[in-house]
């Protein structure tokens, strides 16, 4: 069974500042990996991905992840955020070996950055 | 230009009621998904369907209804049967594959009134 763990309900951080949110999972084999973003009544929307190769993932508006497999972690991380990076953002993974391809989803954690 | 439409935006539900939620898509996807969101609950999966004419349950299946008749379309009925069902309803497809993401559409706020 795959599951993904989101810590962290909600994370604060001054406008400028790193931030870092953070992502567990738990697959049978090696996971594919996911980060989403919500803004208010919106869908998700795609962030970046880790399927093989270099851990560090660099995707869209400056994000990044680290996939550390020790860890069992895909922490999604902005060096400089912004006001306007403040949204719901998930974590979602798939085991390719566990037979579905069907992603699981985190509950989501909200990021707010104050200015 | 290529994307996933939900419609309505908003919708409200009479008790006793059923409602269809409207989810197009244009991508060529095999997959299609139906997800429920409730404040600090995440995304739970209703129903999923990997090709047309066939479909199946996800975690909270019960109370609601789909088909999946053609490539580009799958409703979702929610049914007087559905107890609670005033939430945020978010359509996804995708390429079907594991190594791929999920495009998602503006989803449909759906209260009872």
């Amino acid at each position: 069974a795959q599951s993904v763990a989101q810590p962290e309900d909600q994370v604060n951080v001054a406008e400028g500042n790193p931030l870092t949110v953070k992502c567990t999972y738990s697959v049978s084999g090696n996971p594919y990996l996911f980060w989403y973003v919500q803004y208010p009544n919106r869908g998700l929307q795609f962030l970046l991905k880790y399927i093989t190769g270099d851990n560090l993932v660099k995707g869209s508006y400056g994000f990044e992840a680290e996939f550390n497999k020790s860890q069992t972690s895909f922490h999604l991380k902005k060096p400089s955020a912004l006001v306007s990076d403040s949204a719901l953002y998930f974590c979602a993974v798939r085991d390719p070996w566990g037979g579905s391809y069907i992603p699981t989803f985190g509950r989501g954690t909200s990021l707010i950055v104050h200015p | 230009d290529g994307g996933i439409t939900q419609s309505p935006k908003y919708l409200f539900r009479k008790e006793g009621q059923n409602v269809t939620l409207s989810c197009e898509q244009n991508l060529n996807h095999d997959a299609m998904y139906w997800y429920r969101q409730d404040p600090g609950q995440g995304l739970r999966l209703i129903y999923y369907s990997q090709i047309v004419n066939d479909f199946q349950k996800g975690d909270i299946a019960e109370g609601y209804s789909v088909s999946r008749e053609k490539k580009e379309s799958f409703p979702l009925t929610v049914t007087s049967a559905q107890k609670n069902p005033t939430a945020f309803y978010l359509c996804a497809s995708s390429m079907g594959r594991e190594n791929t993401e999920a495009f998602f559409g503006q989803g449909t706020r759906l209260t009872v009134v």
